[in-house]
């Protein structure tokens, strides 16, 4: 059970968008549609900002959405507010469940 | 409102024992399955075991696999991590999360579990 590979950090101006990329391999991320993303303010435990590739759970932000291509899953944050800081996790069914490594969103 | 809270985090020496509670409220229990994961200080999110809402499937990452039990007992409404024969490489704050199969809605404040001599 390898990690899915993130980029380390991101960044991004108030009012732009991001986007984070997780990528697995055909074992994880390119067989299931079950990719889901976390974010993580630091000292608080991981809020689930997106289930199933694309799925929002109720109280999260229209900004936050998901994709998947392949064996990549993408994040894509827009209209970044300065809250939006944060670390952001991926992760994917796989028999049982693997986390990428994180990304640390900077907002400038 | 929905509720975890993970209880039973201390410090322990290498080789030891320790068994993690998360109690759940708010919602009902026996519906949802429930997942461990863990995080070593400055490090990123580690899945640790996984338990199906019946208790009688579950799923551990490798490198637990015959230390870490996960069961649950669903007229108490709490979940167990037991933990054996302990290294110091198991040291993180362990969460207990409530979801499905792949993912955690939900997730605990946290239990620091050390280990060190």
């Amino acid at each position: 059970q390898s990690a899915l590979t993130q980029p380390a950090s991101v960044s991004g101006s108030p009012g732009q968008s991001i986007t984070i990329s997780c990528t697995g391999t055909s074992s994880d991320v390119g067989s299931y549609n079950l990719v889901s993303w976390y974010q993580q303010h630091p000292g608080k435990a991981p809020k689930l900002v997106i289930f199933e590739v694309s799925h929002r759970p109720s109280g999260v932000s229209n900004r936050f959405s998901g994709s998947k291509s392949g064996n990549t899953a993408s994040l894509t944050i827009s209209g970044l507010q300065a809250e939006d800081e944060a670390d952001y996790y991926c992760s994917s069914y796989a028999g049982g469940v693997v986390f990428g490594g994180g990304t640390k969103l900077t907002v400038l | 409102e929905v509720q975890l809270v993970e209880a039973g985090g201390d410090l322990v020496q290498p080789g030891g024992s320790l068994r993690l509670s998360c109690a759940a409220s708010g919602f009902t229990f026996s519906a949802y399955w429930m997942h461990w994961v863990r995080q070593a200080p400055g490090k990123g999110l580690v899945w640790v075991s996984r338990i199906n809402n019946g208790g009688d499937t579950t799923a551990y990452a490798d490198f637990v696999k015959g230390r870490f039990t996960i069961s649950r007992d669903n007229a108490k409404n709490t979940l167990y991590l037991q933990m054996n024969s302990l290294r110091a490489e198991d040291t993180a704050v362990y969460y207990c999360a409530r979801g499905s199969g792949s993912y955690g809605d939900c997730w605990g404040q946290g239990a620091l579990v050390t280990v060190s001599s």
